[in-house]
């Protein structure tokens, strides 16, 4: 099926630094979403993007729609330990209810 | 509101048992959708129902069936489990409109000997 490229695939970083993450595609989306997932737990949904070149921000995390509509970035500021997790991004080419999924980026925090 | 609530979150199998994994949603949402998810992979749909009365095929449908049971309520069930279905189980569910923000249960971890 398809899939989003979503890169890096994991992530080692020193706390306080920042974090930048990205998913492309060949394909247009209308919906670009960014969801994290805790060890144990389901995803959650951190942001979710509508329009192409739209910015979005939550606390340290920003997202954007890329211009082109086939891509969308998300950079998280001044990481901190509870962070670690596994990052997702997901887009919506249509109304056809079916969400693509990235296979996702695991952050981890080196002590 | 509890928001979407799986059972069992565990569960163990002999090859060839069957059993049916529950998901419940009392956000008033209109779609439900079951995923799978197995290790350094993202997730797969494998069935979801638009609104209530109708089911329909994901990425990976084989082995499963649903049952829309009623607005709150969708589950997935294994009528003869294979090892190939061990995995960890997540139910889902959106609101009504274009903007599919998909709302997670915390999962079913399955493993089939």
């Amino acid at each position: 099926g398809q899939q989003l490229n979503q890169s890096p695939q994991s992530m080692f970083i020193q706390e306080g630094e920042d974090v930048s993450m990205n998913c492309t595609s060949s394909s247009i989306f209308n919906t670009w979403l960014w969801y994290k997932q805790d060890p144990g737990e389901g995803p959650v949904l951190l942001i979710a993007l509508y329009k192409a070149g739209e910015l979005t921000s939550n606390g340290r995390l920003t997202a954007q729609f890329g211009i082109t509509r086939k891509d969308s970035f998300l950079n998280i500021s001044a990481s901190i330990p509870s962070d670690v997790g596994i990052y997702f991004c997901a887009g919506l080419m249509d109304s056809n209810y079916q969400l693509i999924w990235g296979a996702g980026t695991k952050l981890i925090i080196k002590p | 509101n509890a928001g979407v609530t799986q059972t069992p979150k565990f569960q163990v199998l002999k090859t060839g048992q069957s059993m049916t994994l529950q998901c419940a949603q009392d956000m008033n949402h209109n779609s439900m959708y079951w995923y799978r998810q197995d290790p350094g992979m993202g997730l797969r749909l494998i069935y979801y129902s638009a609104s209530e009365g109708t089911t329909d095929k994901g990425e990976v449908p084989n082995g499963y069936n649903v049952s829309r049971l009623n607005k709150r309520e969708f589950s997935l069930r294994l009528e003869s489990a294979a090892p190939s279905q061990t995995s960890v189980y997540f139910c889902a569910s959106t609101g009504r409109g274009a903007y599919n923000e998909q709302f997670f249960g915390p999962g079913t971890r399955l493993t089939v000997l």
